[in-house]
């Protein structure tokens, strides 16, 4: 079993910060990085999937970043809104079976 | 609407009970994979298909055997059912089924076993 770990486990913020989040995954046997957008009572929204050392992914005001040789990509949130306010997981690919961290629980007040 | 569907929305049962939890991927994908979420765990990696056949396999129990079916529709089966099956099941679909394709999930199905 490979472990993916996420952190912080959540972050609370105010309405226009700009905030960031970490996934640690294995360096060695990298595939692809997927991260997703969770919504409570809703189901994993793919936002991005990386696959080059070096990615840098962007929608909208969210953006991510890879380092497939430290193993660690970052997810940024500029200018977060409340409707950003969502469980953001990454999930580490390995010849076809998915690893997925805790997740970042992040919360947005207005 | 990712496009993927799953049937039941909500499922109760028995210890020691059967049931089956269907899929649909979106149209025109080829693989299914099936995601189990406990309340203590984060999302655990069951099994994914790919055009009919069994592509990887995770942490699934013995118990659980699921099937992609020629119009490409899958199904995940749970016999023997206990306590600890209680959990959110997530069907997700991708085009091709490799690491670097991107995945649209189901709304899932809640099993409850009492």
């Amino acid at each position: 079993i490979l472990n993916v770990e996420q952190s912080p486990q959540s972050l609370h913020v105010q309405e226009g910060d700009s905030t960031n989040f970490t996934c640690s995954f294995p360096s060695s046997n990298f595939y692809a990085l997927h991260w997703y957008r969770w919504e409570t009572a809703k189901s994993p929204e793919a936002l991005f999937v990386m696959t080059l050392n070096g990615d840098e992914k962007k929608k909208g005001r969210i953006s991510a970043t890879l380092n497939t040789k430290e193993g660690y990509s970052y997810l940024y949130i500029k200018g977060s809104q409340p409707e950003d306010s969502a469980t953001y997981l990454c999930a580490f690919g390995n010849f076809n079976k998915f690893y997925f961290g805790s997740g970042t629980k992040l919360n947005v007040k207005p | 609407d990712s496009g993927v569907t799953q049937t039941p929305k909500h499922l109760i049962t028995a210890t020691g009970q059967r049931v089956t939890l269907r899929c649909s991927p979106r149209s025109g994908d080829l693989s299914v994979y099936w995601y189990q979420q406990s309340l203590d765990q984060g999302l655990q990696f069951l099994i994914q298909y790919y055009n009919g056949e069994e592509r990887a396999k995770g942490n699934i129990l013995e118990r659980f055997s699921a099937q992609q079916f020629p119009d490409l529709h899958s199904e995940l089966n749970l016999s023997s059912l206990e306590l600890g099956d209680s959990a959110l099941y997530f069907c997700a679909s991708s085009a091709s089924g490799t690491d670097n394709n991107e995945q649209f999930f189901g709304p899932g199905t809640r099993l409850t076993v009492l």
